[in-house]
């Protein structure tokens, strides 16, 4: 039983434009969200998170949106950078739970 | 510098054999967890503590154990009851045992089975 999906395996986009990492869900309870960046041969590394009282959460070139009706949510990365070719894996919590983690996106940013 | 030490980075193992893999951390933090990570399955977890002497089945146990006899300390033994442990094992750790922190993982260790 898969509570979090990501979809899309992999993610091609060139330097400078848009990346946009998508991730579904579908246990109602969770309430809080994040987004880590994996290199290989390396452990994740926290990038962002949103609570479920919010819809949007920015840090620098990083944007989460939450919809929570369509239990979706997705990480924007403007401008992207080569530096940014990993795997990106969201997780969810339920109150407080420990984390699920969908399946993982590879993202390649081509210069 | 507060963190989590995995060791070792690499590990070979022969058929039938157990192995025990380290996690370390000197984050003062009460959680601590164990993944497994296969491609294209994401991070699956397979033993989790949120206290000393004390530790949970994660959703994919079997062929493993663990023990927790120090906050720092959370060793993760891969038995031959494992019918594929080829992959790459994560440990993390969180101030609680939760999410509302984030968790905190360490570089990994990478098993091989020869």
């Amino acid at each position: 039983d898969q509570q979090v999906k990501q979809n899309s395996p992999s993610l091609s986009v060139q330097e400078g434009r848009i990346s946009i990492l998508n991730c579904d869900y579908t246990n109602s309870m969770f309430d809080y969200f994040l987004w880590y960046k994996k290199y290989p041969a390396e452990g994740p590394t926290f990038l962002i998170s949103i609570s479920s009282i919010k819809d949007k959460n920015e840090d620098g070139r990083f944007t989460v949106f939450l919809n929570k009706s369509a239990k979706h949510l997705s990480l924007h990365i403007v401008p992207s950078q080569p530096g940014d070719s990993a795997v990106y894996f969201c997780a969810a919590s339920d109150r407080g739970s420990r984390l699920t983690f969908g399946e993982g996106t590879q993202l390649t940013v081509n210069p | 510098d507060g963190g989590i030490t995995q060791s070792p980075k690499y590990l070979f193992r022969k058929e039938g054999q157990n192995v025990t893999l380290s996690c370390e951390q000197n984050l003062n933090h009460d959680a601590m967890y164990w993944y497994r990570q296969d491609p294209g399955q994401g991070l699956r977890l397979i033993y989790y503590s949120q206290i000393v002497n004390d530790f949970q089945k994660g959703d994919i146990a079997e062929g493993y154990s663990v023990s927790r006899e120090k906050k720092e300390s959370f060793p993760l033994t891969v038995t031959s009851a494992q019918k594929n442990p080829t992959a790459f094992y994560l440990c993390a750790s969180s101030i609680l045992p939760g999410a509302g922190y984030g968790y905190t993982f360490g570089s990994g260790t990478r098993l091989t089975v020869v």
